[in-house]
């Protein structure tokens, strides 16, 4: 158990759908970081927020967007869903903002879009 | 763009024998990690190599850092099916971000 919890496990939705994930960091992290993992595409990086700031932006649609909030859990909301998007969605939490500092991953959400 | 690039893609062996999985990049690596994901897992983080031509040992686990850090490689003897899995080599930008490689997936026939 790395202690970065999410919810829910497992979503079904339809097309056009939009959804929130759930992820809370492993107590006294600061920074969250969020993937997204699919056959075709492999594990991607897709934002981070450090301290409640956004810190980072990888391969993230327009559609998706998260915060994070003054406890430090953070929420990914995905909009006007695709087949495309349905994969694992991965969240892991760090200490601090330092490229030596270690992700730790929770269980995931997949999310299947139907 | 940057690509991290892992082979072989799928390995199988038998229990008892030996498997390396090598991760190269097109750009110099800043530091690499490696990542193992079990069947229906999430990742979970094994090392981080920093230093030109590092070598890590985990029992029966030898990570090593290119000279050039445009590689690197996991080697793992002696193979246990608790082995099984995909394992990930990962580059972290300097925002800190991990820019995982495509992944090897290792299965143990007993």
């Amino acid at each position: 158990d790395s202690g970065v919890t999410q919810t829910p496990k497992h979503l079904i939705t339809a097309t056009g759908q939009r959804v929130t994930l759930r992820c809370s960091p492993r107590s006294g992290d600061l920074s969250v970081y969020w993937y997204q993992q699919s056959l075709d595409q492999g594990l991607q990086f897709l934002i981070q927020y450090y301290n409640g700031e956004e810190r980072a932006k990888g391969n993230i649609l327009e559609r998706f967007s998260a915060q994070q909030f003054p406890d430090l859990h953070s929420e990914l909301n995905l909009s006007s869903l695709e087949l495309g998007d349905s994969a694992l969605y991965f969240c892991a939490s760090s200490a601090r903002d330092s490229h030596t500092d270690t992700q730790y991953f929770g269980p995931g959400t997949r999310l299947t879009v139907l | 763009g940057q690509q991290v690039m892992q082979i072989p893609q799928y390995q199988h062996v038998q229990e008892g024998e030996d498997f390396t999985t090598y991760c190269n990049s097109s750009t110099t690596l800043s530091n690499i990690q490696w990542y193992k994901q079990r069947p229906g897992g999430h990742p979970v983080f094994l090392i981080q190599l920093v230093k030109s031509g590092e070598v890590k040992k985990q029992k029966r686990l030898t990570f090593q850092f290119g000279e050039a850090k445009k590689n690197s490689s996991l080697h793992i003897t002696a193979t246990q099916t608790t082995d099984v899995g995909t394992y990930f080599c990962a580059d972290q930008t300097g925002a800190n971000n991990l820019f995982f490689g495509t992944g090897t997936r290792l299965t143990v026939i007993p």
